[in-house]
């Protein structure tokens, strides 16, 4: 299976503390990609890392891919309440053109 | 204005039914895609489909059944609902075009039709 793997798979955590998931992935990848799903909602699209890069920011965001160790994490800096979601990695291989989601991190973040 | 709609939003049904999800995208997409998402939130790619071409089939039974009449629209017809169907089922599309390589953009997801056999 190219499923990935994300740890933790739950993570709960005060208001204004920072929050980091990693996810590892097992074949070369064209690009990985973190989405948010709120309890019953469908998932958004956060950020995107190709595999040439090694660190993005967006907003409270900072993503890094490390392609040796085959793995990422995602920071959420300053976390809210409205930051409770399950998290998501998924990676484009570069066979096929699939999207292949890990099983998530479901973080809460307490007031 | 939704980008990505599914209808209907809740579907219950009786065993051995036949029934229809239907998605829609505005954003001009080439791709669509059907995930499913079980009961542990385990997402799982079923098919996609490049501008009315199917593109990715995964191991998904003959009774799915997935229709594109246009590149705007992706249909999902299940034959003879089983009760291990039950899950939330996504509609999804993206610019990434035929069987790989992505222009750097995620994809969009529907809001998800939560299907219950019983």
């Amino acid at each position: 299976s190219q499923q990935g793997e994300e740890d933790p798979q739950a993570l709960s955590i005060q208001e204004g503390e920072n929050a980091t998931m990693n996810c590892s992935y097992k074949t070369s990848i064209n690009n990985l990609q973190w989405y948010r799903q709120n309890s019953g909602r469908g998932l958004v699209h956060l950020i995107l890392i190709r595999s040439n890069e090694r660190e993005k920011h967006s907003g409270r965001l900072r993503v890094t891919l490390d392609t040796s160790k085959k793995s990422s994490s995602l920071l959420i800096t300053a976390s809210r309440a409205a930051d409770t979601a399950s998290y998501f990695c998924a990676t484009l291989y570069n066979q096929g053109g699939k999207l292949i989601f890990g099983q998530g991190t479901e973080l809460s973040v307490k007031p | 204005d939704t980008a990505v709609s599914q209808t209907p939003k809740y579907l219950v049904t009786q065993m051995g039914n036949d029934k229809s999800i239907k998605c829609e995208q505005n954003l001009g997409h080439d791709t669509m895609y059907w995930y499913k998402q079980d009961s542990k939130k385990f997402l799982k790619i079923m098919f996609s489909y490049n501008n009315k071409e199917l593109i990715i089939n995964e191991t998904v039974p003959n009774r799915f059944s997935p229709k594109s009449p246009d590149k705007a629209h992706l249909n999902l017809h299940i034959n003879s609902l089983e009760l291990g169907d039950s899950a939330v089922y996504f509609c999804a599309s993206s610019q990434i075009g035929g069987t790989g390589g992505s222009h750097g953009y995620g994809y969009t997801f529907g809001s998800g039709t939560r299907l219950t056999v019983v």
